[in-house]
């Protein structure tokens, strides 16, 4: 069985500071492992995917979150947050068949 | 956008009612996968269907049905409606060769009252 477990359902920083969203998995195969966005009253938004080599994943918006098979986590990161990036994000966790979804954290962003 | 359409993207339904939503995929995506996200939660993964077979199935009473259409569009069908099936309902399409990623459309809210 896969799983995620989102640390901190909510999340709060200042324009410009370092944005740290926390995810840990859980899976008896090698995961497959993404990060989503959602902005309200939308679906999901693909930020960035880990599947096989480099640990250290790039996505889009400045995002970027690393694979850490020693501690099963797969942290979302960004140097500086922008008041753009106020939305709910999803961790999740495939093994092909579905996708198994974190509680989501939602980013405040203040000016 | 992702390419993947849902409708309607309102509904509301009485308690007993069924309701049936539509999806149509990514071009080329042969798999179409069903969620139910509660306000406040993250999505819960409905079923999975690949190629009109379904090839998943969540924690999910079978009065959840789905097709597939040889076209990869798909349906949701729920029976028997109760109140705790108010939520968004998201459709996401995938192919195997693009690493399982999943893209979603913009969601059926269903609300029943």
């Amino acid at each position: 069985a896969q799983s995620v477990t989102q640390l901190g359902s909510h999340v709060s920083v200042s324009e410009g500071a370092l944005v740290l969203l926390r995810c840990n998995y859980s899976s008896s195969v090698p995961p497959y492992l993404f990060w989503y966005v959602q902005y309200p009253n939308q679906g999901l938004q693909l930020l960035l995917k880990y599947t096989t080599g480099a640990t250290l994943v790039k996505g889009i918006n400045g995002f970027e979150a690393e694979f850490k098979k020693s501690e099963t986590s797969f942290h979302l990161t960004k140097p500086s947050a922008h008041m753009s990036d106020a939305a709910e994000y999803f961790c999740a966790v495939s093994g092909g068949d579905d996708m198994r979804f974190g509680a989501g954290t939602r980013l405040t962003v203040k000016p | 956008e992702t390419g993947v359409t849902q409708s309607p993207t309102h509904l509301i339904k009485t308690r007993g009612q069924q309701v049936t939503l539509r999806c149509s995929s990514q071009s080329g995506h042969n798999t179409v996968s069903w969620y139910q996200q509660a306000l406040g939660q993250g999505p819960q993964f409905i079923f999975q269907y690949y190629r009109e077979e379904e090839n998943g199935r969540g924690n999910f009473p079978p009065r959840f049905s789905g097709l597939q259409f040889p076209n990869y569009s798909s349906e949701l069908n729920v029976n028997a409606l109760e109140l705790d099936d108010s939520a968004l309902y998201l459709c996401a399409s995938s192919l195997e060769a693009e690493g399982y990623i999943q893209y979603f459309g913009a969601g059926t809210r269903l609300s029943v009252l």
